[in-house]
């Protein structure tokens, strides 16, 4: 257990539709990260966050978006759903000490289906 | 810039080792190694830092040559659970404020 919690598990919706997906990271952890993860694909990054501040972008859709609360967790908001949004959705957390890099602790995932 | 990592597959029989390479073609500050199993989540194996040296865990150990951009994941006496996707990741600068880029994995399957 990474400490990252990510919930649903699982979500099915339909073409169109929009959803939600949430994060809460490790106790202490200030930064937030995106990925997405379609069927036997690599870890694509989307967005991270920085103690309530946007801090590196990646190949986000403009119909994603996310924030960060003052609590530290985090949304992942998708919209206007198409088929191929269907993936894995990662979301991971870490300290960024400024000291070196930091590990990435991985939530266990939400798996979103569009049907 | 996404690394490159080698080879895509293999298969080892226990006891066997193997080296699984990730490369860039920008100079890197540090590079991620992790394992990740079907449907479950990336676990993190370590992290090397530019300047650092050779990690170790068990029987998996990473080195990082500067020069060459390049870091090697060895698997020595492979284990039936050492089987899943491995993934690289990257970063070009410190402190995480940098995103990390994954490679592409390398998937190991460990037989009998």
């Amino acid at each position: 257990d990474s400490g990252v919690t990510q919930t649903p598990k699982h979500l099915i919706t339909a073409t169109g539709q929009r959803v939600t997906l949430r994060c809460s990271p490790r106790s202490g952890d200030l930064s937030v990260y995106w990925y997405q993860q379609s069927l036997d694909q690599g870890l694509q990054f989307l967005i991270q966050y920085y103690n309530g501040e946007e801090r590196a972008k990646g190949n986000i859709l403009e119909r994603f978006s996310a924030q960060q609360f003052p609590d530290l967790h985090s949304e992942l908001n998708l919209s206007s759903l198409e088929l191929g949004d269907s993936a894995l959705y990662f979301c991971a957390s870490s300290v960024v000490s400024g000291s070196g890099s930091d590990t990435q602790y991985f939530g266990p995932g939400t798996r979103l289906t569009v049907l | 810039q996404q690394p490159v990592q080698s080879p895509q597959a293999v298969i080892l029989r226990e006891g066997e080792d193997a080296v699984i390479n990730c490369s860039s073609s920008k100079a890197l500050y540090s590079v991620h190694w992790y394992r990740q199993k079907h449907g479950e989540a990336p676990v993190f194996l370590m992290i090397l830092l530019k300047g650092g040296e050779q990690k170790g865990h068990d029987k998996i150990s990473a080195s990082f040559n500067e020069k060459k951009q390049q870091s090697s994941l060895y698997l020595t006496a492979s284990q039936l659970s050492y089987s899943g996707t491995y993934f690289c990741g990257t970063e070009m600068g410190p402190g995480g404020y940098q995103k990390v880029t994954f490679g592409t994995g390398t998937k190991l399957q460990v037989i009998p």
